[in-house]
């Protein structure tokens, strides 16, 4: 089925770990967007990117870090684990910015650091 | 900034009941606004939408008007089932990116 694929689905790191996120769509979705959903906190934008080779930061970047070598794939990197990224992790992509269409989501990575 | 606020959750209803969530938001401009679902263990669905003042989104029995003098977007639903039991989201996009409010936990019981 077409859409947004995560993986993996859950993963527990401990402290100073690191680990890679995958997100992958097969739209042909020029934007790409990584989300973290805190309880209570709703979503909140990490990093996102326009297309191939373009990418930005979003609300809450620190800790993370994207790559965009292909329009498919959109992997988010923890390089230093660190208990307050314990979250869900939502990839999203859109053929336009966020206006009529909305966003298709993946399921989400449920991240525990500990 | 651009911002939005739902009604607290949980919610908690009975076959058949009335639903409505509030959500209010602030912008500048002319938003679209949205509403997501999310089912447990499921990412985001978009429910509904409306691009313009007074429009009316509507899907699966829920709807949801574009206020602009009140700056609000409430779902509603007239008789909800088990089934809608989930996370609804009210969002809104300024055409750049989405911003969205905390969520509404809804449980309907049998």
């Amino acid at each position: 089925n077409a859409g947004v694929t995560q993986t993996p689905k859950f993963r527990i790191l401990k402290i100073g770990q690191s680990m890679t996120l995958q997100c992958a769509q097969d739209m042909n979705h020029n934007y790409m967007y990584w989300y973290r959903q805190d309880p209570g906190m709703g979503l909140k934008l990490i990093y996102y990117s326009v297309g191939a080779g373009i990418t930005d930061k979003g609300e809450v970047p620190n800790g993370y870090n994207v790559s965009r070598s292909t329009t498919e794939d959109f992997p988010l990197r923890l390089e230093l684990a660190a208990p307050s990224q314990t979250s869900v992790y939502f990839c999203a992509s859109s053929y336009t910015p966020g206006t009529n269409y909305g966003y298709t989501f993946g399921s989400g990575t449920r991240l525990t650091v500990v | 900034g651009n911002s939005v606020t739902q009604m607290e959750g949980p919610v908690t209803l009975s076959e058949e009941a009335f639903l409505t969530i509030n959500c209010t938001y602030t912008a500048t401009g002319y938003p679209s606004l949205f509403w997501y679902v999310q089912y447990p263990g499921e990412g985001l669905q978009l429910l509904l939408k409306a691009t313009k003042a007074d429009d009316k989104g509507s899907n699966k029995g829920f709807e949801a008007t574009y206020r602009k003098e009140t700056t609000s977007f409430h779902l509603e639903k007239g008789s909800v089932q088990v089934s809608d039991s989930a996370v609804y989201f009210c969002a809104l996009s300024d055409g750049n990116q989405f911003y969205f409010g905390t969520g509404t936990s809804l449980t309907v019981i049998p």
